[in-house]
């Protein structure tokens, strides 16, 4: 068990162009989150997935903003037409199934748009 | 909607000094409660998962402890590698897959000074 992964761990952009984050979740987990972490605030909700089906959507997900868990493993989080109001911790987590709730989260991908 | 309220929102404390972090909630059902610790530039690392009032939980040097309107982290007697952001969360009951999510306070910054 290595822990929830995330690539880039780091991301510079300018506005206007595409991001895509991956992330990989602990083996066997098969619900996935996404949040996102403004400085100064806790993690916000995004969206989740329970194998490949994306089961919610935060009002937060406009539609520049996609993700995707294909093969119920990896998930990857793309935004298009990147906004400076897009700079921020995106974090990833993942919970076991079962009746365990707790999230596990990784270590993050920090974005900044310039 | 769920909300989550912590005080104060930085904590400064000399080493040995015990203390308390407050969380208030408000939940439409609560399923759990989350307490996160979160080092700078860093994901959340889970510390302890409370599921029903009167439930208390230990580690080291904390303690977590729930009612139906608040959980309070008891630090006894910290030391400087206790210095960390706070993060409380909740997750109400899920109904047909939804609110699954985590909704966050944003946290407590605590310094525990030598």
């Amino acid at each position: 068990d290595t822990g929830v992964s995330q690539n880039p761990r780091h991301k510079i952009t300018k506005r206007g162009q595409n991001v895509t984050f991956r992330c990989d979740p602990i083996s066997e987990h098969n619900r996935l989150y996404w949040y996102r972490q403004t400085l100064g605030q806790g993690p916000e909700f995004l969206t989740y997935f329970q194998n490949e089906a994306q089961l919610e959507k935060s009002r937060l997900l406009s539609d520049r903003f996609s993700a995707e868990r294909p093969k119920g493993s990896f998930s990857t989080l793309e935004i298009q037409r990147t906004e400076q109001g897009d700079s921020a911790m995106y974090l990833c987590a993942s919970k076991t199934p079962g009746h365990q709730e707790t999230q596990y989260f990784g270590p993050g991908t920090r974005l900044l748009v310039l | 909607e769920d909300q989550v309220t912590q005080s104060p929102e930085a904590l400064r404390l000399q080493e040995g000094e015990s203390s308390s972090l407050n969380c208030s909630y408000t939940v439409s059902g609560l399923r759990g409660l989350f307490w996160y610790r979160q080092d700078p530039g860093k994901g959340p690392e889970f510390l302890f998962t409370l599921y029903s009032a009167g439930e208390e939980k230990e580690k080291e040097r904390l303690k977590a402890t729930l009612t139906k309107k608040e959980s309070f982290l008891h630090i006894t007697a910290p030391k400087p590698e206790d210095s960390a952001t706070y993060l409380c969360a909740v997750q109400a009951r899920e109904i047909g897959g939804a609110n699954s999510k985590l909704t966050f306070g944003k946290g407590i910054t605590l310094s525990v000074r030598p």
